[in-house]
């Protein structure tokens, strides 16, 4: 089955604590992306990654950090999380085709940082 | 860069009634509008897309409409049910660019 597959789903952490959430397709997509949801702003996005090795800053990198070792995976790093990083996160995968393609979304994270 | 806004921010139809969101976009170089439906607790997933050489595109009860001029799209869905009650998004993206900008999104409730 193609999916996106993120975790944990859930995470409460405390400020200032290091944490990454992974991330993993299993449909061969070149591009990967995080977003972060929050109420009233919808969907932005963070970082994403048109190939292995290849990332760059989307809407709000700040405080985020990335990698893209392998074409499956796409971790997000908080190296120092804050409470305003208190949001709902997606991981999504899409391919590369002319005009534009489905993007596939993983269940998402829920991250707390009190 | 692009910026996509959505309205209304909630809508609550009558089951059977027909529902309607809007969009505009302020790059004149997008070309393809997605449209999304995020269910309680999961991601978003695709319902419908459009390119800018279409006008109009419709699957079952589920239509958009693109105006090129305006900048700006629709979502209409027909015969509502009530497992169409979910939050909404809309988004656009440019030329070969993979980013999309989303909207901020719609929760549509669905009255039985």
């Amino acid at each position: 089955e193609a999916q996106v597959t993120q975790n944990p789903r859930y995470l409460i952490t405390v400020t200032g604590k290091k944490l990454t959430v992974t991330c993993s397709q299993n449909m061969n997509h070149e591009y990967m992306s995080w977003y972060r949801q929050d109420p009233g702003l919808g969907l932005r996005q963070i970082y994403y990654s048109m190939n292995v090795e290849v990332t760059d800053k989307g809407d709000v990198p700040e405080g985020y950090k990335v990698s893209r070792k392998e074409k499956r995976n796409f971790p997000l790093i908080l190296e120092s999380p804050s409470p305003n990083q208190t949001s709902l996160y997606f991981c999504a995968s899409s391919s590369f085709g002319q005009g534009g393609t489905e993007a596939f979304f993983g269940q998402g994270t829920r991250l707390t940082v009190v | 860069g692009e910026n996509v806004e959505q309205h209304p921010s909630t809508l609550s139809v009558q089951e059977g009634d027909s529902a309607v969101i809007k969009c505009t976009y302020s790059d004149s170089a997008s070309n393809y509008f997605p449209w999304y439906k995020q269910e309680l607790g999961k991601g978003p997933q695709l319902i419908i897309d459009i390119r800018s050489n279409v006008g109009e595109k419709k699957d079952q009860r589920i239509a958009v409409t693109l105006n090129k001029t305006a900048k700006h799209f629709s979502l209409h869905i027909t015969e509502t049910q009530p497992e169409d009650s979910a939050v909404y998004f809309c988004a656009g993206a440019s030329g070969s660019a993979r980013q999309l900008t989303f909207g901020s999104g719609t929760q549509l409730t669905v009255l039985p």
